[in-house]
């Protein structure tokens, strides 16, 4: 099993719509979690950070469930400022706190 | 807002140089980081980098890779003898004392030829 798993996507969602999308991860050792999001060729950008049961910030709402090793991150109100890549994250506090990343959900938000 | 900076932003290099790639961390930032994404992969940890040591590597950062902070300032990832496979984005991320939090900067694209 792949240490953090994603749906590649693409999610085709309409502008004003709700989408949401899940991330698997195998360790459940792990203490912390993140999603950040990827524009084409460019840099992670931090967008939440995900320590308790769940995490809401403006459009975006995120939520761990750590008996079933999955965390969602749910976006309403899509804006075409959306469109990204959104990565899923699993920070490994025994192991220098390195970050373990998933391949990444596409979304593209359409007018 | 602080931010990682990373330089330069495009190397080309031919197989078997070394590379140096540099990278200046938010100011009161402790750990380091070098990432690399193979285009159309995933970000994958190299090295992590504490009180000017290594803290944890992966697999990837063989021999061919160092770090080193020379200064207080800079934080830098060499390759001695790169190899076609080195080709990537290497990014470069710093964490605050407290925190769990890591910041990336723009990232280097190496071009090994």
């Amino acid at each position: 099993r792949k240490e953090v798993e994603q749906d590649p996507g693409p999610f085709n969602v309409p502008e004003g719509a709700t989408v949401a999308f899940n991330c698997t991860y195998s360790n459940s050792a792990s203490q912390s979690f993140f999603w950040y999001r990827q524009d084409c060729r460019k840099e992670p950008k931090l967008l939440m950070s995900v320590y308790s049961s769940g995490n809401e910030d403006g459009r975006f709402t995120a939520q761990l469930n750590r008996a079933s090793q999955y965390i969602s991150l749910l976006i309403r109100d899509s804006k075409l400022s959306d469109s990204a890549t959104y990565l899923c994250v699993v920070n490994d506090w025994a192991a220098g706190n390195k970050l373990t990343f998933g391949g990444g959900t596409r979304v593209l938000v359409k007018p | 807002e602080p931010e990682v900076t990373q330089t330069p932003s495009h190397q080309v290099t031919q197989m078997g140089q070394e590379v140096i790639l540099r990278c200046v961390p938010i100011s009161n930032h402790l750990y380091f980081y070098w990432y690399r994404q193979i285009l159309g992969q995933k970000v994958e940890f190299l090295v992590s980098f504490y009180n000017n040591e290594i803290s944890e590597k992966s697999e990837i950062f063989d021999d061919q890779f160092s770090v080193e902070r020379p200064d207080g300032s800079n934080f830098t990832l060499k390759i001695r003898s790169t190899k076609l496979e080195d080709s990537a984005m290497y990014f470069c991320a710093s964490r605050g004392p407290g925190t769990y939090e890591q910041y990336f900067g723009p990232g280097t694209r190496l071009t090994v030829t």
